[in-house]
C-alpha cells in the first residue's frame, strides 16, 4: 500500500517568513495529492491539492509543487501569519475506483508574531 | 455552506461496551468514509462506503467494526466491544465523487476507560 512520509514534524517561523513542508510517497500509481489544515480540535480542511498532470499550483499565499519522478511534493506558504498556525497534513491517493487518502504524520506550524 | 455533521461530539465508554457514532454526510454526496486520529498522530483510513456497501477497508477495520447507512441520510460506525486502543477522534467524511476533495465532519472523540 501507499506510504506517505512528511517532514518536518514541527516548524516554527516568524510572521512574514516562508514555510515549506515536504512529503514523499511510495506508490507511483498515486496521482492526487491534497493538503489539509487542521486547527486545534477542529476538522481537517482542504487548503490546496494537485493532480499528477501538473507540476505546480498556486492559490494566493499557498503553493504546492509535485515531482513525480522523485515522488515528492511540497507545500509552500509565503508571508506567514499567526492564523496560519495549525497542523498541516499531506496525503496521497490513486484517485481511481474507491481510492482512499493516505495521510502523512502532520507538521505543526507555529507562526510567531 | 453544507457540512458533514457528527454526533456525539464526545463519548466516554467502558471497555467492552458497544458504541455507535453517527454522521450525516452532505446531501448530494455519494461516497462516505470513516477515518480516525489517535491523539497527536496522523489521520488513518478505516473504511469507505458507496452504493450501500463497503468499497474498501483498512487493517484497522476488523470484525469489531461495522458501518451502516440505515435510512438514506445517516452513516454510522459501530464498534461492538470497545478496547482501550479504540480511544481516538473519529472523523466521518463524504465526497460527491471519488476523484477529489473529502469533506470532513468535526469528529467524534471516543474515550474508552
Amino acid at each position: 500500500g501507499e506510504n506517505v512520509e512528511q517532514h518536518p514534524s514541527t516548524l516554527s517561523v516568524q510572521e512574514g517568513d516562508s514555510a515549506v513542508i515536504k512529503c514523499t510517497y511510495s506508490d507511483s500509481a498515486s496521482n492526487y495529492f491534497p493538503w489539509y489544515k487542521q486547527e486545534l480540535g477542529k476538522r481537517p480542511q482542504l487548503i490546496i491539492d494537485i493532480r499528477s498532470n501538473v507540476g505546480e499550483k498556486k492559490d494566493q499565499r499557498i503553493a504546492v509543487t509535485l515531482n513525480k519522478t522523485a515522488k515528492h511534493f511540497s507545500l509552500h506558504i509565503t508571508e506567514t501569519q499567526p492564523e496560519d498556525s495549525a497542523v498541516y497534513f499531506c496525503a496521497a491517493s490513486q484517485n481511481s475506483g474507491y481510492s482512499t487518502l493516505t495521510f502523512g504524520k502532520g507538521t505543526m506550524l507555529l507562526v510567531s508574531p | 455552506e453544507p457540512e458533514v455533521t457528527q454526533t456525539p461530539s464526545h463519548q466516554v465508554t467502558q471497555m467492552g461496551q458497544e458504541v455507535i457514532l453517527r454522521c450525516v454526510p452532505i446531501s448530494n454526496h455519494l461516497y462516505f468514509y470513516w477515518y480516525r486520529q489517535i491523539l497527536g498522530q496522523k489521520v488513518e483510513f478505516l473504511v469507505s462506503f458507496y452504493n450501500n456497501e463497503i468499497s474498501e477497508k483498512s487493517e484497522i477495520f476488523d470484525d469489531q467494526f461495522s458501518v451502516e447507512r440505515p435510512d438514506g441520510s445517516n452513516f454510522t460506525l459501530k464498534i461492538r466491544s470497545t478496547k482501550l486502543e479504540d480511544s481516538a477522534m473519529y472523523f466521518c467524511a463524504s465526497s460527491p465523487h471519488n476523484t477529489g476533495e473529502l469533506f470532513f465532519g468535526e469528529g467524534s472523540r471516543l474515550t474508552v476507560l
